[in-house]
This record gives C-alpha cells, sequence and structure tokens, in this order.
C-alpha cells in the first residue's frame, strides 16, 4: 500500500512567486493535515480535512495560504505571492480516524522543501 | 496555548541507552506520540502511549508517562548507529499534534 506521498520534494522559487505543493494521502484516509517545519524548529499545524472540509484552519499563517481539496482525495497548498519568511518543510499527513477517542495515527510524507530567495 | 518542550541534541555510545525527555503542557491530552525523523526522509511513527497508562514497552523501546509533571520520555536500550536521528514527541490535541522542536540524537560507534 502506497504512503503519503508529496510533490515536488523541493521547490526553489523568487519572493513573490506562486508556488503549489501537493499531498496525496493514503487510500482510504478521510484525515488529511498539513503542518510546517521553519529552520529547525518545531513542526507547526496548519491545517485539517476531513473529507473535501476544513475541519480545523488555525494553524494557517495569512491569506496568502490556501489548501484545497477537491474531491476528498489529494490535497494542494498554494502560497501566493510567496515570502522569505515561507522556507521550511511542508509536511502532509494521513490518518483513518480522528473521533475523540481514536489513537488518530498520522502518517507523514517525505515533506517538501520550499526554499524562497 | 499547548506548548511541547524537549531538549535539542543528545549524543550516546553505540551500545549505551539514550533518554530522551519531553515536557507537555495540556493535560487533557489523549495521547501522546514518538516520531523520528531520518535524513531526507518523513516523519515515522515510532510509538504512542495513551494517556492512562504510565509505562509502554515496544522491544527496545520504553515510553515513560508521569502526567503529574507532565513528562514524557523514550528510552532507547541498546542503541545503534542506525538509532542516529531527530526525534519529535507530539501531543494530540483534537485531531491536530502539537510537536516539540525534536532531539537530535546522534550515536557515535
Amino acid at each position: 500500500e502506497a504512503g503519503v506521498t508529496q510533490f515536488p520534494s523541493h521547490s526553489v522559487i523568487e519572493k513573490g512567486q506562486t508556488v503549489t505543493l501537493r499531498c496525496d494521502p493514503i487510500s482510504g484516509h478521510d484525515n488529511l493535515y498539513w503542518y510546517r517545519r521553519v529552520m529547525g524548529k518545531e513542526i507547526k499545524f496548519l491545517l485539517h480535512f476531513v473529507k473535501e472540509s476544513k475541519q480545523d484552519e488555525s494553524g494557517m499563517p495569512n491569506n496568502r495560504f490556501l489548501a484545497e481539496r477537491t474531491g476528498g482525495t489529494y490535497s494542494t497548498l498554494k502560497v501566493q505571492p510567496a515570502e522569505l519568511e515561507d522556507s521550511g518543510v511542508y509536511f502532509c499527513a494521513s490518518s483513518q480516524d480522528a473521533t475523540a477517542l481514536a489513537k488518530n495515527i498520522q502518517y507523514f510524507g517525505a515533506g517538501t522543501r520550499l526554499s524562497v530567495l | 496555548g499547548e506548548d511541547v518542550e524537549q531538549s535539542l541534541f543528545l549524543s550516546v555510545r553505540e551500545g549505551d541507552s539514550s533518554v530522551i525527555n519531553c515536557t507537555y503542557t495540556d493535560s487533557s491530552s489523549t495521547y501522546l506520540y514518538w516520531y523520528k525523523q531520518e535524513p531526507g526522509a518523513g516523519l515515522q511513527l515510532l510509538t504512542y502511549i495513551f494517556s492512562n497508562m504510565d509505562m509502554k514497552q515496544d522491544q527496545r523501546l520504553t515510553v515513560l508517562l508521569n502526567k503529574k509533571d507532565k513528562h514524557l520520555s523514550l528510552r532507547i536500550a541498546d542503541t545503534q548507529t542506525g538509532d542516529s536521528a531527530i526525534y519529535f514527541c507530539a501531543e494530540r490535541d483534537t485531531g491536530k499534534l502539537i510537536f516539540g522542536q525534536g532531539t537530535t540524537l546522534q550515536v557515535k560507534p
């Protein structure tokens, strides 16, 4: 069974440009998450989809970030326009069951390293 | 808000035990997790513990949870060079995970 896949693995763009990151979750996982790790700091939550709906987007930094999950399968995270502080590693994760007492085991992709110059 | 703290670096000799510590703030967390990240790879779940447990053992890994002090530790017995990685502890907050900064474990031969 394929794990969580992310594309691209690395993206280098200039400030002001647009970048779109893609995440394919494990098949059958309704829950999809985006996280970000900036320069050796903690991994921070960005948002959580349940199927195609945004369950929690409290971690999205600002309106330059747009996440979509049309059809409830893969998800994209677009940054437009990119700023220097957006550099970091963007991780996607998926889980089967995120209800209150479930283990909510989240499986992570390898991440997309975004460098904004 | 919720906060998870870890020491940043640990160095041990091959064959020794490693203990990675973590403190968290949300006493209502139901599950706590340990993830491992090897260079160039994603986060791999190592183990997790339910909040009503004090200890969980899984082969070379032992997780200890002190709910009163909100302290979580991961002990790796007989540490090998292949254990060199970054280890993240995380607590569950509704659906999302709150991570610490990660502890880099260096294993010297």
